[in-house]
């Protein structure tokens, strides 16, 4: 079955550089989460899109923003990156018709910023 | 403010053994309770729980809710090496579509 593809998997930059995380949803799923996790954090909400609006907001730093496209893919971009930015950034898609909390996770990007 | 707690933090135990996960919350507008388990990836959906007193159950894992005691429990039984993870709870707060996440209970099981 179809999964959550997120990339790239991995992805080194340094300070102030700019990155930019994809995210394709499962097949029929119109809601995209992106959450962010530090070493040995809970995933912290950034932002979510439910039908190519964004729907909720977490705590996504101004420097980010995010968008989902006509084909419910999602881009997650990080500008002016800190090193405090070193993460593993997961998409997670659902139905939003449906929606009772049942995320199904991306693999993940992990994100080290030097 | 919305939160998640779980209880313990960490859990070390011998294959075989049974354990028992807690989960308590204060979600606004709560809609459902999950419970994930997370290796080293992605966390992996278990179970979604809306009503109390009604036992969830895949395998050696079930998990049920209790919305009196704004609680939850995930059981493992007959615990194996592969069931090492750390378990996050989440509480659902339906009308935003947000998940509140716990911190999770890491678990090691020990042959």
């Amino acid at each position: 079955a179809a999964g959550v593809i997120q990339s790239p998997r991995h992805l080194i930059k340094e300070k102030r550089e700019t990155a930019t995380l994809k995210c394709y949803p499962i097949p029929r799923h119109d809601t995209v989460y992106w959450y962010q996790q530090g070493p040995g954090q809970d995933p912290q909400f950034l932002i979510s899109f439910y039908e190519k609006m964004q729907s909720d907001k977490g705590s996504i730093p101004d420097r980010f923003s995010a968008q989902q496209f006509s084909d419910y893919h999602s881009e997650l971009n990080m500008s002016s990156l800190e090193l405090g930015d070193s993460a593993l950034y997961f998409c997670a898609s659902t139905s939003g018709t449906k929606f009772g909390g049942e995320l199904f996770f991306g693999e993940g990007s992990r994100l080290t910023v030097l | 403010e919305d939160k998640v707690v779980q209880s313990p933090l960490s859990l070390v135990v011998h294959e075989g053994d049974t354990v028992t996960l807690n989960c308590s919350y204060e979600v606004t507008n709560f809609r459902s309770l999950l419970w994930y388990k997370q290796e080293k990836k992605a966390p992996t959906f278990l179970f979604m729980l809306t009503s109390s007193g009604i036992e969830k159950k895949s395998g050696r894992l079930s998990s049920i809710l209790d919305k009196k005691e704004l609680s939850s429990i995930l059981n493992i039984t007959a615990t194996q090496t592969g069931d090492s993870a750390i378990y996050l709870c989440a509480g659902n707060a339906g009308n935003n579509r947000k998940l509140i996440w716990g911190l999770g209970t890491s678990l090691a099981v020990n042959p």
